[in-house]
């Protein structure tokens, strides 16, 4: 089946440090892959995407490029802001033959930036 | 640009009684799901519906049923609560169920609490 894992966390950043969440998956067949990021209280947002390997998907200074030939598709961003203190979710979508689409998460990593 | 709606924002609820959770999806989606997070975890889907019809099942209880109506908006119901149904649920909506170029997008969930 399908899987995603997520660098750990919390991960706390002083502002304007660089930032990278790793993500890695399993996958049957081709999917496409997603940052989401969830604000406290709030519901999950889409931040950048990418369909295809090689793509990058890019985002409010985030960026992440699809890796087919290590299955990563890992997170960054060059310099942190306090208001990007959030959780961050990796997470990637296949389209079994018939099926619906749904999301396959990572667990989670928690980020803090301190001023 | 308007986004998908959840309501209740938050439920209370006692053991074995029922709850009804409503989604409305954006404009022109005809496609919803229903994920469930718990404390600290990361989603997990439960079930989708496209046009109408179930379109996938994923880790949902046999206590909970989901529909979606002819204005595309959908109702989760959940009945026999326990306490551990305690979690946020989310609601995501998307154009069709094959376009990897339209990705989910969420709303802020409703907070249901079993006591």
């Amino acid at each position: 089946g399908n899987s995603v894992t997520q660098m750990e966390g919390p991960v706390t950043l002083s502002e304007e440090a660089f930032l990278t969440i790793n993500c890695t998956y399993t996958a049957t067949g081709y999917p496409s892959l997603f940052w989401y990021v969830q604000y406290p209280g709030e519901g999950l947002q889409l931040l950048l995407k990418a369909t295809k390997a090689d793509d990058k998907g890019s985002n409010k200074g985030f960026e992440a490029t699809y890796r087919k030939e290590t299955t990563s598709f890992h997170l960054e961003k060059g310099s942190v802001q306090v208001s990007d203190s959030a959780v961050y979710f990796c997470a990637l979508s296949e389209i079994p033959s018939g099926s619906a689409r749904q999301l396959t998460f990572g667990s989670g990593t928690q980020l803090t930036v301190l001023p | 640009a308007a986004g998908v709606i959840q309501s209740p924002r938050h439920l209370i609820k006692e053991k074995r009684e029922t709850a009804t959770l409503k989604c409305y999806p954006i404009p022109r989606h005809d496609t919803v799901y229903w994920y469930q997070q718990g404390p600290g975890q990361d989603p997990q889907f439960l079930i989708s519906f496209y046009e109408k019809m179930q379109s996938d099942k994923g880790s949902i209880p046999d206590r909970f049923s989901a529909q979606q109506f002819s204005d595309y908006h959908s109702e989760l119901n959940m009945s026999s609560l326990e306490l551990g149904d305690s979690a946020l649920y989310f609601c995501a909506s998307s154009r069709g169920t094959g376009a990897k170029n339209s990705p989910l997008h969420f709303g802020n969930g409703t907070r249901l609490t079993v006591t």
